[in-house]
């Protein structure tokens, strides 16, 4: 399948552990950020967002962390599994702006059996 | 299959040819994006539409790239005269008007200029 980042920062976590993905965002006018996860060969699948006035969110074995004072986003994964193993990309937006996405760098996530 | 979809999938063409993509969004969505990923790199994005009014181009969006979304519905992308640079990933995403940050995005047409 087609690899969607070879040089990326990458995270070696066993199964069961718990994961944290980093993500700093430039403009702190975006309202909205959000998690996206990138499997290899497919396009990007939303996982979790957040707005801007809130500093938690969570989901399915998901949690997103929101600092604003440091312009900071994290993703955290509980009990990872081998199906958690892709790409996963911070994106923050503006929604007055059209909604439009602006991608951070991404992070590899490796799980180990 | 309702989700939003992409073909051709795969495009190898030679240096100085048209390509042309084709997106079919998500049916009540109102708006369409066109995002841009190379190997390594988040998706960057391209140009929007609201219906069938283009809103927005990235500057990235040469003269040789034109997008339509004629009847507010399927859209295209079309690079005219490609060069070895664009070979990239061309997602396309579609959203709705409601106030969120989610967009869905397609499996991508994946371009190689020889």
């Amino acid at each position: 399948g087609e690899s969607v980042g070879l040089h990326l920062p990458t995270l070696s976590v066993q199964e069961g552990d718990n994961s944290i993905i980093n993500c700093a965002y430039s403009n702190s006018a975006s309202d909205y950020f959000i998690w996206y996860k990138q499997e290899s060969g497919k396009g990007p699948q939303f996982i979790i967002d957040i707005r801007s006035n809130m500093d938690k969110r969570q989901g399915q074995r998901v949690t997103v962390l929101l600092n604003k004072t440091v312009k900071h986003l994290s993703l955290q994964i509980a009990a990872t599994q081998p199906g958690d193993s892709a790409v996963y990309f911070c994106a923050e937006t503006f929604l007055a702006a059209g909604n439009k996405l602006t991608f951070g760098g991404g992070t590899r996530v490796l799980v180990k059996p | 299959d309702t989700g939003v979809s992409q073909d051709p999938r795969h495009k190898i063409t030679k240096r100085g040819q048209n390509v042309t993509f084709r997106c079919d969004p998500i049916s009540e969505h109102n708006r369409l994006y066109w995002y841009r990923q190379t190997l390594g790199q988040g998706p960057e994005f391209l140009t929007y539409f609201q219906n069938e009014a283009q809103l927005e181009k990235s500057r990235l969006l040469s003269d040789r790239f034109s997008a339509e979304r004629p009847k507010g519905s399927f859209s295209t992308l079309e690079i005219q005269r490609t060069e070895q640079g664009d070979s990239a990933m061309y997602l396309c995403a579609s959203s709705s008007l409601r106030d969120t940050g989610e967009l869905f995005f397609g499996e991508g047409s994946r371009l190689t200029v020889l």
